[in-house]
């Protein structure tokens, strides 16, 4: 079936530290893959999203790439801010309507 | 930038009354969605539509209904509301064509308490 695995709940980080949050997907297709990132308070908003044609994605210093071969798509970014705190979700399609979101990784930065 | 309004942002309810919640899109997308977030169970989709007069069940539908009378506007309905409703809300728009490689735009949500 469809599915996306976050193993971390929680990653807890220091200003300018290396961040990678570890995202894993079933293997039924090549399904669209995207990183979501929710503030507190708002809703879920696309950080990036990558297709089987481009294979590697970024944004505001975040990159995210599609490994067929080990069916991963960790989140990356070299150095975090204060202001990256957030929840990141990884979310995959269905070749449907619907996607399929991973439990979520709270990431908290300090200063 | 897509724009997805959500009402109200937060509403108390009676257990056994009736809730409705509303979600307006302004970018013509074809689908919309809505989920809800709990602690620890991250985003379940409710319901979901792709266009004016659809609405299919998504993972978790028993307890609500759904409402598409027009492109821009998607409703939830909770019929008889229970405590176990309780949660956070969010509607989704996405995709002038079909498919789930489509980006999704949130509202704010809709934070429910049924008392």
């Amino acid at each position: 079936g469809n599915s996306v695995t976050q193993m971390q709940g929680q990653v807890t980080l220091s200003e300018e530290e290396f961040l990678f949050i570890n995202c894993t997907y079933s293997t039924t297709g090549y399904p669209t893959l995207f990183w979501y990132v929710q503030y507190p308070g708002e809703g879920p908003q696309l950080l990036l999203k990558v297709t089987t044609a481009n294979n590697k994605g970024s944004s505001r210093g975040f990159e995210a790439t599609y490994d067929k071969g080990t069916t991963s798509f960790h989140l990356q970014k070299a150095s975090v801010q204060e202001s990256d705190s957030a929840v990141y979700y990884c979310v995959r399609g269905t070749g449907g309507y619907k996607v399929v979101f991973g439990s979520g990784t709270r990431l908290l930065v300090s200063p | 930038e897509a724009a997805v309004t959500q009402s109200p942002r937060n509403k108390v309810a009676v257990t056994g009354g009736k809730v409705t919640l509303s979600c307006n899109q302004t970018n013509n997308h074809n689908n919309m969605y809505w989920y809800r977030q709990d602690t620890g169970h991250g985003l379940r989709l409710i319901h979901y539509s792709y266009g004016a007069g659809s609405t299919e069940k998504g993972d978790i539908p028993d307890g609500y209904k759904a409402s598409r009378p027009s492109q821009e506007n998607f409703s939830l309905i909770l019929e008889l509301a229970t405590p176990s409703q309780t949660s956070v809300y969010f509607c989704a728009s996405g995709g002038t064509g079909g498919g789930s490689a489509e980006t999704l735009y949130f509202g704010s949500g809709t934070r429910l308490t049924v008392l």
